[in-house]
């Protein structure tokens, strides 16, 4: 069975601009998290969706948005993009949210870098 | 307030030597879970091990297990009998209660020897 996907993996772009990262969950999974990850630092929870429903949001800015379709796939957005939005976006998904011993288990990231 | 604590930047081990990976956690809620992670350099973060506050015996993964110290609130990682390929950051992670989000610790990165 695949993993959690991501695309893309890579991606350029200049202050200003905005972003769309994209995430497909485990089948079978129909809650996905979304974190940020800076350089030299722990992942920090962004967003979770589960039934295309916002169930969690951290400690961010109204520029991020995001939302799940009826296939469980989800989709970070990012406005008006700032140098210090550069990071490693992951996206997890899990079978049990809300759960004390829910488990995430993670794509391999999205590397943005802001200009 | 800082969550996770991992005091250790950096760590070096030996292969085939065991290695602790040290993890403290701040909560006053009684009901939490304690997650270990793997990070490679390819990015994706690879789930380890999950010890339960309630948990009455330490978690084992194979090769992995959690030495829980819940008087301590500590949480800490052993690895056992390195390979080349544990070389990677090492995040532990929390839970408090359900319905809230994970927290990571800063991380430790670990260099296996040989």
């Amino acid at each position: 069975d695949a993993g959690v996907t991501q695309s893309p993996t890579h991606l350029i772009k200049t202050r200003g601009q905005q972003v769309t990262l994209r995430c497909s969950p485990i089948s079978g999974h129909k809650s996905v998290s979304w974190y940020q990850q800076v350089l030299g630092q722990g992942p920090q929870f962004i967003f979770q969706y589960y039934e295309k429903e916002e169930r969690g949001r951290g400690n961010f800015p109204d520029r991020f948005s995001a939302r799940q379709f009826p296939n469980y796939s989800s989709e970070l957005n990012v406005n008006a993009l700032l140098l210090g939005d550069s990071a490693l976006y992951l996206c997890a998904s899990s079978s049990n949210p809300g759960a004390t011993n829910e488990k995430l288990l993670f794509g391999s990231g999205t590397q943005l870098s802001v200009l | 307030a800082q969550k996770i604590t991992q005091t250790q930047p950096g760590m070096f081990v030996q292969e085939k030597e065991a290695v602790t990976l040290d993890c403290t956690y701040d909560t006053s809620d009684p009901s939490y879970g304690l997650f270990w992670y793997k990070q490679p350099s390819s990015g994706e973060m690879i789930f380890l091990i999950y010890q339960g506050s309630y948990d009455q015996q330490n978690a084992t993964e194979g090769r992995y297990s959690l030495n829980f110290q819940k008087a301590r609130k500590s949480a800490n990682l052993v690895i056992s009998a390195s390979q080349l390929g544990d070389s990677a950051m090492y995040f532990c992670a929390m839970r408090e209660g359900p319905d809230n989000d994970m927290r990571f610790g800063a991380g430790t990165r670990l260099t296996v020897k040989p």
